[in-house]
């Protein structure tokens, strides 16, 4: 069966330092994967999504760039953090091509101070 | 953007009454999930729907595809204070190989014991 994981699971980090979460799933290839932030417990707002390695679009604008380095790993990174950027942040992967839906990691939390 | 219409935003029921809730589109999907989240974790699927018309049962829940494409509804059955959390509906629109998801804001549900 395929499994989503992501780390770290609570993060908090002073304004202007650097960001690196890490997805990585497992029992499937060639997956979409996607980044997602969540604000304040309720709506979802996509901020990356993959289709293949080193293939990656942007949603919004923002401080925010994500990679792809491998087919299973997902990677989501800021030179210089912002207080703005706080919030819980979640991967999802889907089986590339299909209508098969999106499932969630537990995601991260990320506290800016 | 397309938007999705979810309501209500939050519910507070008696354990053991029926709930209901919904989400309409001013465009068509070609496939209508309803994920729940816990708090401090990542949404997971309850039930993906896929033709129009379709009704389709999890247990408990029950949702089904509007026939017009646009609008989607979750009935939960009997309920239990362990059906406390945020139900999304999503829609997605197939074409290219990315099939992104439009979200709901949410509806928060409170179960009283």
């Amino acid at each position: 069966s395929q499994t989503i994981h992501q780390w770290p699971a609570t993060l908090v980090q002073p304004v202007g330092s650097p960001l690196s979460l890490e997805c990585t799933v497992e029992g499937t290839s060639n997956p979409n994967l996607y980044w997602y932030r969540q604000a304040a417990g309720r709506g979802l707002q996509l901020l990356f999504y993959s289709v293949g390695i080193g293939q990656i679009s942007s949603e919004v604008p923002q401080n925010l760039s994500a990679s792809r380095p491998q087919d299973r790993q997902f990677i989501l990174s800021s030179k210089k953090l912002l207080l703005s950027d706080s919030g819980f942040y979640l991967c999802a992967w889907s089986v590339w091509g299909s209508n098969q839906p999106q499932h969630f990691g537990d995601g991260t939390r990320l506290s800016i101070l | 953007g397309q938007q999705l219409n979810q309501s209500p935003q939050s519910m507070f029921i008696q354990e053991g009454e029926d709930v209901s809730m919904n989400c309409t589109s001013s465009s068509i999907f070609n496939t209508w999930l309803w994920y729940k989240q816990d708090p401090g974790e990542g949404p997971v699927l309850l039930i993906a729907l896929y033709k129009a018309g379709e009704l389709t049962s999890n247990g408990r829940l029950t949702a089904q595809f509007g026939i017009t494409r646009k609008d989607s509804f979750l009935n939960i059955s009997a309920s239990i204070p362990s059906d406390v959390g945020i139900y999304f509906c999503a829609g997605q629109r197939s074409g290219g190989s990315n099939y992104k998801l439009t979200f709901g804001k949410g509806t928060l549900l409170t179960v009283n014991p």
